[in-house]
């Protein structure tokens, strides 16, 4: 299995801050990966698929870069409303893999 | 608009099989250029991909879980089930059932449903 590597693990920053997540995998998944947001009780939303393609009516204030290897999610002016856990997903292989989830939390 | 329900029993005791249902409405799941598929995820812990079915093509399971899992397929009742046999503890889960469009990530996620294994 692609393993999927989230770093940090838990941040907090204040709102209006631009914010960072990077997900790291195992081996090339070229860009064939999505990002999630997850709010407490709730379902898992898709915000970003392809590595850098914003799913339709998700706020352009999220954004996704990279390939190969290395990936980040950023969120350009933080807002309350963006308090969640983000997971990174690699679907290059058949075996689906999720990082382990980078919670963010508001100063 | 696609809308994907679970259903199933909340509590399996140990050793026996879970069974669960992911109804579709909104679209076929005949469709082809997208998948569906199984992810749990234990209480305070990261999602799992369990397995999902290509229509017209393979169905793709977790390596960790493939030894005990099997999806199925209802064409008839547009839904597909979920079986995991010998479960245990750690298999304490919400499971959610999703829809993922080919070359996207999961778009369409059913509200997830907890089972317990005790």
């Amino acid at each position: 299995d692609i393993q999927m590597t989230q770093s940090p693990s838990t941040l907090s920053a204040s709102v209006g801050d631009r914010v960072t997540i990077t997900c790291r995998a195992s081996q090339s998944i070229s860009s064939w990966l999505a990002w999630y947001q997850q709010k407490p009780g709730k379902a898992p939303n898709l915000l970003v698929y392809k590595a850098s393609t914003l799913e339709s009516g998700v706020p352009p204030r999220f954004s996704g870069s990279g390939s190969g290897t290395e990936f980040t999610l950023t969120i350009s002016s933080l807002r309350p409303d963006d308090s969640a856990i983000y997971y990174c997903q690699q679907y290059d292989s058949y075996s689906l893999t999720f990082g382990q989830g980078t919670k963010v939390e508001i100063k | 608009q696609v809308h994907l329900q679970e259903s199933g029993p909340g509590l399996v005791e140990p050793s026996e099989t879970l069974s669960l249902t992911c109804t579709v409405s909104g679209a076929s799941i005949n469709n082809r250029g997208c998948s569906w598929g199984w992810i749990r995820q234990p209480p305070g812990r990261k999602l799992e991909w369990v397995g999902s079915f290509h229509p017209g093509g393979n169905t793709y399971y977790n390596l960790s879980l493939t030894s005990r899992v099997a999806i199925s397929v209802d064409t008839s009742k547009n839904d597909f089930s979920l079986r995991l046999n010998f479960v245990t503890a750690a298999d304490t889960a919400v499971y959610y059932c999703a829809r993922r469009l080919d070359y996207r990530g999961f778009d369409i996620w059913g509200q997830g449903t907890l089972v317990t294994v005790s």
